[in-house]
């Protein structure tokens, strides 16, 4: 069964510093997404940054990056230069090809002042 | 680009009551269309998805039921409301059926 787990109900981290956002996934196929989606207050979810299975270089968009673990089924979430703005629920996802879109519990990240 | 809408934003509805969220998107064809509810401070979980006009698949059996009468048009509806219906229905599309999914802004309904 696909599951994914996110193994941090709550992060906390100042302004300008660096946050790792934990994700694990349970697959047996090769070809499938991950995805990090943000929540914001404001309750819509936007999509944070893609990643196709099948590449070996990391995902990269602006302040946002990923560190794809293919072997280990992790798939993280670093934030760089964090600011106010960031402060969301965010949830790791993944679809595998066929299937439907599976989302881990998600993470509430605090950024503070 | 592309777009998509979901209204009302906000409803608040008696327990027995009938139900109509709608959901479109604009500047696509043919899109894959998803409904999705969300209790407080917890994950989504799929309602409905359509690959075409008409094509309808329920992954959760419920009251509530699902219509897509055009293309880009997709709604959610219930005869009759139960509290638990209550919690925050996000739509969504996406291109093809294994690929990105972009939601719209949810509608936040609440059963009293």
């Amino acid at each position: 069964a696909q599951t994914v787990t996110q193994s941090q109900p709550e992060m906390s981290v100042q302004e300008a510093e660096t946050v790792t956002l934990s994700c694990t996934y349970d697959t047996s196929e090769n070809n499938y997404y991950l995805f990090w989606y943000k929540q914001p207050p404001s309750r819509q979810m936007i999509l944070v940054i893609r990643q196709e299975a099948y590449k070996q270089q990391n995902a990269t968009e602006n302040r946002f990056s990923v560190n794809f673990q293919k072997a280990a089924k992790s798939f993280s979430l670093k934030i760089s230069d964090s600011q106010l703005g960031d402060t969301a629920m965010y949830f790791c996802a993944f679809i595998e090809y066929g299937n439907k879109l599976v989302f881990g519990a998600g993470t509430i990240l605090r950024v503070k002042s | 680009s592309q777009t998509i809408h979901q209204w009302p934003a906000t409803l608040v509805q008696p327990v027995g009551s009938p139900l109509s969220l709608e959901c479109t998107v604009e500047g696509t064809s043919n899109p894959n269309l998803y409904w999705y509810r969300q209790a407080a401070g917890r994950g989504l979980q799929l309602l409905f998805y359509s690959v075409g006009i008409g094509q309808i698949s329920s992954e959760v059996p419920q009251n509530l039921s699902a219509s897509r009468p055009q293309d880009r048009q997709f709604i959610l509806s219930s005869k009759k409301l139960l509290l638990s219906d209550s919690g925050f229905y996000l739509c969504a599309w996406s291109v093809r059926q294994s690929d990105t999914q972009y939601f719209g802004p949810g509608t936040r309904l609440t059963v009293l």
